[in-house]
């Protein structure tokens, strides 16, 4: 089974550019998530998908991130401008199930995007 | 604001040691437990999930859950320096949410 694909996996870019991180999640697996890694922490959620509906987006700082997962299996997550402070590896996951226990629900990780903006 | 606590170490130990690994959270309500292998420059990869009070065990890891006390461990038996890498603890939020809410992670350094 094809583990998270996710691209690029790096990208450099200068301050009040924009960029855009794909992922292609598990096959099978409706839950898709969008992490933030900041070098010594752990991640934190972005955002997480339900299919191609969001059910958690409260983390996600709206003015200038953006996600889509429009037909239900790959999402697009947009930072438009990028600043300084969003220099991070972006992680995507996902799982086959949203809500329960067992290994159903369990997430899986991509190898993730690292991004410096200089 | 929901937390977990985790020491970031480093935890350096011997080739054949016992790895002692721990974590607290705050949520009360939290379910379901976990924990990720991170190796310098790569993602997470889940190597245990534990949902009920006790000890689980997978080959040379255990991990061990506490819900009075808001507590879960990992032990990693017969440590060996494959094993050097920072290991995250993730707890699902809540009885029925659905994120997952990330320590910062103990880094664990085994000799040989």
């Amino acid at each position: 089974e094809a583990g998270v694909a996710q691209s690029p996996r790096y990208k450099i870019i200068e301050k009040r550019q924009s960029v855009a991180f794909w992922c292609n999640p598990i096959s099978g697996h409706a839950t898709l998530y969008w992490y933030q890694q900041i070098l010594g922490q752990g991640p934190k959620l972005l955002i997480q998908f339900q299919n191609n509906g969001v059910v958690d987006d409260s983390q996600l700082p709206k003015d200038r991130f953006s996600a889509e997962r429009l037909k239900g299996v790959d999402s697009t997550l947009k930072i438009q401008p990028a600043k300084l402070e969003d220099s991070a590896v972006y992680l995507c996951a996902s799982s086959r199930l949203q809500k329960g226990t067992g290994s159903l629900y369990e997430q899986y990780f991509g190898p993730g995007t690292r991004l410096t903006v200089t | 604001q929901k937390e977990v606590e985790q020491n970031s170490g480093p935890l350096s130990v011997p080739e054949g040691a016992i790895a002692s690994l721990n974590c607290t959270y705050s949520d009360r309500g939290s379910q379901s437990f976990f924990w990720y292998r991170q190796y310098s420059g790569k993602s997470p990869e889940l190597i245990m999930s534990i949902y009920s009070n006790g000890d689980k065990e997978d080959g040379r890891f255990t991990a061990q859950l506490n819900k009075a006390s808001q507590y879960v461990s990992l032990l990693i038996r017969d440590s060996q320096p494959s094993d050097s890498a920072t290991y995250l603890c993730a707890v699902r939020e809540g009885q029925a949410g659905t994120a997952l809410i990330f320590g910062k992670g103990t880094t664990l350094s085994v000799s040989s």
